[in-house]
C-alpha cells in the first residue's frame, strides 16, 4: 500500500510568512494528490487536487506543486484564517491514504 | 448542492458492531463517477480513510480494517452505510462520510462522534 509521509507535523509561523508543507509518497502516484484544510471541530475542506489545481473559492495565496513523489503545499502570505491543520491524500490507487497532518500554529 | 449527513448511535459497547448511515441530499449516489467514502478521526489525531462504495456498488477498504469493515448502499433511500465489527476503545473517533469524485473528497458531512465504552 502507498504510504504518505507529511512534514513537518507542526509549524509555527507569523502572519505574512511564506510557509511550505511537504508530503512524500512511498511510490509513484502521478499527480493524484489532494490537500485539505481542517479547523477544530470542523470537517476537512478540499483546497487543491491533481497536486496543483486550486478549488473554486480557495484564495490564490495557496498553491500546490509536485516533484516526482514529493508534493508541496505553499501559502505565500499566511493570513489569520489560515491557522489550521493541513492534510495531503493520495488517490492514485484504490486506497486513499492520508498524510499525518501539519498543524500551522501562530508563532 | 449536495449535502451529506451522518447518523447512528453515539455509544457502542466493546466487541459490538458500529453502524452508521450517511444520507445524501441534492444528488444521487448512483450518479456516474462518484465514490462514497467513510473517514474517521481519532481524538486529537489525524484522518484515517476507511473505505468507499462506488456508484457501481463496488467497494474498497483500508487494508488495515478490511477484515472488520463493510460499506453498503441503499439507492432507494439515497444512503450509504458503514459497519465496523468487533469494536474496541481504539475505534472511538469522529466518523465522516464524504463524496469522492476520484479527484479528492469534495463534499463532507459534519461528522458524528462514536464512543466505544461499556
Amino acid at each position: 500500500d502507498i504510504q504518505m509521509t507529511q512534514s513537518p507535523s507542526t509549524l509555527s509561523a507569523s502572519v505574512g510568512d511564506r510557509v511550505t508543507i511537504t508530503c512524500r509518497a512511498s511510490q509513484s502516484i502521478g499527480s493524484w494528490l489532494a490537500w485539505y484544510q481542517q479547523k477544530p471541530g470542523k470537517a476537512p475542506k478540499l483546497l487543491i487536487n491533481k497536486a496543483s489545481t486550486l478549488q473554486s473559492g480557495v484564495p490564490s495565496r495557496f498553491s500546490g506543486s509536485r516533484s516526482g513523489t514529493e508534493f508541496s503545499l505553499t501559502i505565500s502570505s499566511l493570513q489569520p484564517d489560515d491557522f489550521a491543520t493541513y492534510y495531503c491524500q493520495q488517490y492514485n490507487s484504490y486506497s486513499r491514504a492520508f498524510g499525518g497532518g501539519t498543524k500551522v500554529e501562530i508563532k | 448542492q449536495v449535502q451529506l449527513q451522518e447518523s447512528g448511535p453515539g455509544l457502542v459497547k466493546p466487541s459490538q458492531t458500529l453502524s452508521l448511515t450517511c444520507t445524501v441530499s441534492g444528488g444521487s449516489i448512483s450518479s456516474a463517477g462518484y465514490y462514497w467514502s467513510w473517514v474517521r478521526q481519532f481524538p486529537g489525531k489525524g484522518l484515517e480513510w476507511i473505505g468507499y462504495i462506488s456508484y457501481t456498488g463496488s467497494t474498497y477498504y483500508n487494508p488495515s480494517l478490511r477484515s472488520r469493515v463493510n460499506i453498503s448502499a441503499d439507492t432507494s433511500k439515497n444512503q450509504f452505510s458503514l459497519r465496523l465489527t468487533s469494536v474496541t476503545a481504539a475505534d472511538t473517533a469522529v466518523f465522516y462520510c464524504a463524496r469522492d469524485r476520484n479527484e479528492g473528497l469534495d463534499v463532507w458531512g459534519l461528522g458524528t462522534t462514536v464512543t466505544v465504552s461499556s
